[in-house]
């Protein structure tokens, strides 16, 4: 079974400051992992992902992120916040088996400061 | 193409009623999954829909089921509403099922579900 945790459910950055979410992830076997985002009242868009390809991913509005086998990571980071990044960001899981489903993690809500 | 589309947007339903939830996919796929976000929570996973038959379930109860047509738009019901039924409820639609896709999961902007 596959699970994340994201620690922090509201991590507060100042407009251009450096962006931060963590998430951990806990599988028997090799995962996919992803980063999606929702804004209020609505659906989730899929950020990136990755699928044992290159352990940096890069994904959409300047997001990226790190997998790291050794501390079961996949954090996500952007180097500038802008005050649209303002949304809640979740991390999530699958296995790579044709009954596997995406879990995601909790949320964790960024705010962005002026 | 067309993304995933539910109806309807909102909804206020009493406890005890019944209600259905519908969800068209995005053009090309073939796999529906249903998620139930609770205020404040990550969505979890209600079950799947591929070609027509369910293709795993989470842990919700049996009143709690699922359609889905040859079109390979779906149905959500829920039966005997509960008060913690509340939530908003997403559908996301794919091409495949998993490791058998390239992990391209399209969601719907959701249905809001109110019990009183």
């Amino acid at each position: 079974a596959q699970s994340v945790t994201q620690l922090g459910s509201h991590v507060s950055v100042s407009e251009g400051a450096l962006v931060l979410l963590r998430c951990n992830y806990s599988s028997s076997v090799p995962p996919y992992l992803f980063w999606y985002v929702q804004y209020p009242n609505q659906g989730l868009q899929l950020l990136l992902k990755y699928t044992s390809a290159a352990t940096l991913v890069k994904g959409i509005n300047g997001f990226e992120a790190e997998f790291k086998k050794s501390e079961t990571s996949f954090h996500l980071t952007k180097p500038s916040a802008h005050m649209s990044d303002a949304a809640e960001y979740f991390c999530a899981v699958s296995g790579k088996n044709r009954d596997d489903k995406i879990i995601f993690g909790k949320g964790t809500r960024l705010h962005i400061l002026p | 193409e067309t993304g995933v589309t539910q109806s309807p947007t909102h909804l206020i339903k009493t406890r005890g009623q019944q209600v259905t939830l519908r969800c068209s996919s995005q053009s090309g796929h073939n796999t529906v999954s249903w998620y139930q976000q609770a205020l404040g929570q990550g969505p979890q996973f209600i079950f799947q829909y591929y070609r027509e038959e369910e293709n795993g379930r989470g842990n919700f109860p049996p009143r709690f089921s699922g359609l889905q047509f040859p079109n390979y738009s779906s149905e959500l019901n829920v039966n005997a509403l509960e008060l913690d039924d509340s939530a908003l409820y997403l559908c996301a639609s794919s091409f495949g099922t998993g490791g058998m896709i390239d992990y391209g999961y399209t969601f719907g902007s959701g249905t809001r579900l109110t019990v009183v």
